[in-house]
């Protein structure tokens, strides 16, 4: 099974700051890698797939970055609605997939 | 687009069945290329993926999972289902049916709102 670990747990930043989040896997998963972002009582939202292919309605402040085993989400500026958990999954031993255990985007 | 709504008991007891299903709105659950995903989460934990199906009833399921795990599909009611047997405490989440657009696309772009499920005496 690949191990999925994001980084840090916890992330605090101010509204208009920038946000840098960490996604490694325990071994390749090419650029299978997918991001999504969870509120509080909400299902999660995809992101981004393909590691830096933002979803449809994403705005443009969110980028994915990365190959192989080390992942980077970027929030270029936070919004207020920005703060979340965010998650990374990999794909690449499809049918099989895995999560990280997220981090929390919260407000400095 | 493609909706989903989950339904079924809220509450059951440890070494029972736990079965939800998952309600298809806004097209066939059999025309396309997707395939159908349970994924639970724990109170205050991460995202686990549970297993899928496809429409023809082929189905992959997460090795890791301690329970026996079924998922099945009712193309005449557009919903596709989810039984684990055998349940325990550590099978209490907020389960959430899912879908991925194709064969190997592995993310998920529609999601259900989720249902809590509880296991208790």
């Amino acid at each position: 099974e690949i191990v999925m670990t994001q980084s840090p747990a916890t992330l605090s930043v101010s509204p208009g700051e920038r946000a840098t989040l960490s996604c490694r896997a325990s071994q390749s998963v090419s650029s299978n890698l997918a991001w999504y972002q969870q509120k509080p009582g909400q299902a999660p939202r995809l992101l981004i797939y393909g590691a830096s292919t933002r979803a449809t309605g994403i705005p443009a402040r969110f980028s994915g970055s990365g190959s192989g085993t080390e992942f980077t989400l970027t929030i270029s500026s936070l919004q207020s609605e920005d703060f979340a958990v965010y998650y990374c999954q990999q794909y690449n031993n499809w049918p099989a997939l895995t999560f990280g255990g997220g981090t929390k985007v919260e407000i400095k | 687009q493609v909706q989903l709504q989950e339904s079924g008991p809220g509450l059951v007891k440890p070494s029972q069945t736990l079965s939800l299903t998952c309600t298809v709105s806004g097209g066939s659950i059999s025309s396309g290329s997707y395939y159908w995903s349970w994924i639970r989460q724990p109170a205050g934990k991460g995202l686990e993926w549970i297993g899928r199906i496809y429409t023809s009833g082929s189905t992959n399921y997460n090795p890791s999972l301690k329970s026996p795990v079924t998922i099945s599909v009712d193309t005449s009611k557009n919903q596709f289902s989810l039984r684990l047997s055998s349940v325990t405490a550590a099978d209490t989440a907020v389960y959430y049916c899912a879908t991925e657009r194709g064969y190997s696309y592995g993310w998920f772009d529609y999601w259900g709102q989720g249902t809590l499920v509880t296991v208790s005496s």
